[in-house]
């Protein structure tokens, strides 16, 4: 079974760009998940789908930050514009359901802002 | 301050037992986890305790649960180099996971 994919795995951006992460979760999985994981810190939660609908993006900072999951399957975080303390590990994670322990992460992208 | 909090590193050595420790703060929360985070790597569950037990043997992994001190633990029983990585606690919150600032362990040879 494929791992939870996500794409790129590094970027490199400077401060007022755009970026954009993407997602592929577990086949079959409901739930979607993205954290941010900034350097010496757990994740945090930034927002989270069931299928195609927000379950929950309380921590997401909406003025810069959006996320979609059009068709309920692969997904795209996006940043616009970045700040530097943007600069953090984006990592996705998906779930069967909302049974949380069994949420499955991807390899993370490493975003660094200048 | 944190909700979950963990003690920064710990350091043992190979063939002995590892305890990290952490405490987390809702006495409502349902599951509590322990991830595994190696370099460059996504995080893995390792295992998980429902809260109305005191304690989880999962192989060389042991989880006990004070519910009364909010205080959760893992053993690792004949630590191995190949344990080496960061140790995340985390509690469920409703519908999500609040995780721990993590626990770095090395395990010297």
């Amino acid at each position: 079974e494929a791992g939870v994919a996500q794409s790129p795995r590094y970027k490199i951006i400077e401060k007022r760009q755009s970026v954009a992460f993407w997602c592929n979760p577990i086949s079959g999985h409901a739930t979607l998940y993205w954290y941010q994981q900034i350097l010496g810190q757990g994740p945090k939660l930034l927002i989270q789908f069931q299928n195609n609908g927000v379950v929950d993006d309380s921590q997401l900072p909406k003025d810069r930050f959006s996320a979609e999951r059009l068709k309920g399957v692969d997904s795209t975080l996006k940043i616009q514009p970045a700040k530097l303390e943007d600069s953090a590990v984006y990592l996705c994670a998906s779930s069967l359901d909302l049974r949380h322990y069994e949420q499955y992460f991807g390899p993370g992208t490493r975003l660094l802002v200048l | 301050g944190e909700d979950v909090e963990q003690s920064l590193f710990l350091s043992v050595r190979e063939g002995d037992s590892s305890v990290i420790n952490c405490t987390y703060t809702d006495s409502s929360s349902t599951y509590l986890y322990w991830y595994k985070q190696e370099p460059g790597a996504g995080l893995q569950l390792l295992t998980y305790i429902f809260s109305n037990m005191d304690m989880k043997q999962d192989q060389r992994l042991t989880v006990l649960l004070n519910k009364k001190d909010k205080h959760l633990s893992l053993r690792i029983a004949d630590t191995q180099t190949g344990d080496s990585a960061i140790y995340f606690c985390a509690e469920s919150k409703g519908n999500k996971l609040v995780f721990g600032a993590g626990t770095i362990l090395r395990v010297k040879s």
